[in-house]
């Protein structure tokens, strides 16, 4: 199928280095934010979220870290595995239960 | 098992006809979403739906309708006015809270789950 990550920011990564996605968000008032991955022809599964309240929270391999004051959040990825080749989106909380995307950024994983 | 099932998984469209995309979940969920997604770009919100009977446009809903005649579906209607169709159309659900400081104004707190897509296309 057509690839949803076409012309985006790749990141590639060797198998077992860390993995670090990057983005940028645009309103100072948000106060939720939420990391996808999207594998070719699937929908965005959900992977990790944190509130403005802090500034970094893990999950099982992964950490995200919120900077506020530059309006910018971060996605790490530990030891890197095939599986977690796919797009990554961020998405930060809009009013009325809405949330706004990021592009995605690419992340290939060399065996 | 809980989730979000959109179908069919591949639609075609001919020229000034109308197609409906099938959402429906068993999560329980108020709000449900619809996003188109194009090549090499992030999801535009089309239509929402904060509970049953009540929907409002999203930032790209020229040539759209949706119904919630139901909490458990969403179905979105392609109408021939949306003349570049052309996309893969996800659909996504969420639970959501009233946030008191905000003169009781829903936010989000919690994440929204994906259905697998539907991909139209034009014949």
């Amino acid at each position: 199928g057509e690839s949803v990550g076409l012309h985006l920011p790749t990141l590639s990564v060797q198998e077992g280095d860390n993995s670090i996605i990057n983005c940028a968000y645009s309103n100072s008032a948000s106060d939720y934010f939420i990391w996808y991955k999207q594998e070719s022809g699937k929908g965005p599964q959900f992977i990790i979220d944190i509130r403005s309240n802090m500034d970094k929270r893990q999950g099982q391999r992964v950490t995200v870290l919120l900077n506020k004051t530059v309006k910018h959040l971060s996605l790490q990825i530990a030891a890197t595995q095939p599986g977690d080749s796919a797009v990554y989106f961020c998405a930060e909380s809009r009013g009325n239960n809405r949330l706004a995307f990021g592009k995605g950024n690419q992340v290939v994983v060399i065996p | 098992d809980g989730g979000i099932t959109q179908s069919p998984k591949y639609l075609f469209r001919k020229e000034g006809q109308n197609v409906t995309l099938s959402c429906e979940q068993n999560l329980n969920h108020d709000a449900m979403y619809w996003y188109r997604q194009d090549p090499g770009q992030g999801l535009r919100l089309i239509y929402y739906s904060q509970i049953v009977n009540d929907f409002q446009k999203g930032d790209i809903a020229e040539g759209y309708s949706v119904s919630r005649e139901k909490k458990e579906s969403f179905p979105l209607t392609v109408t021939s006015a949306q003349k570049n169709p052309t996309a893969f159309y996800l659909c996504a659900s969420s639970n959501w809270d009233w946030e008191p400081t905000r003169d009781r104004e829903p936010y989000s707190n919690q994440p929204q789950h994906f259905g697998d897509g539907t991909r139209l296309s034009i014949l």
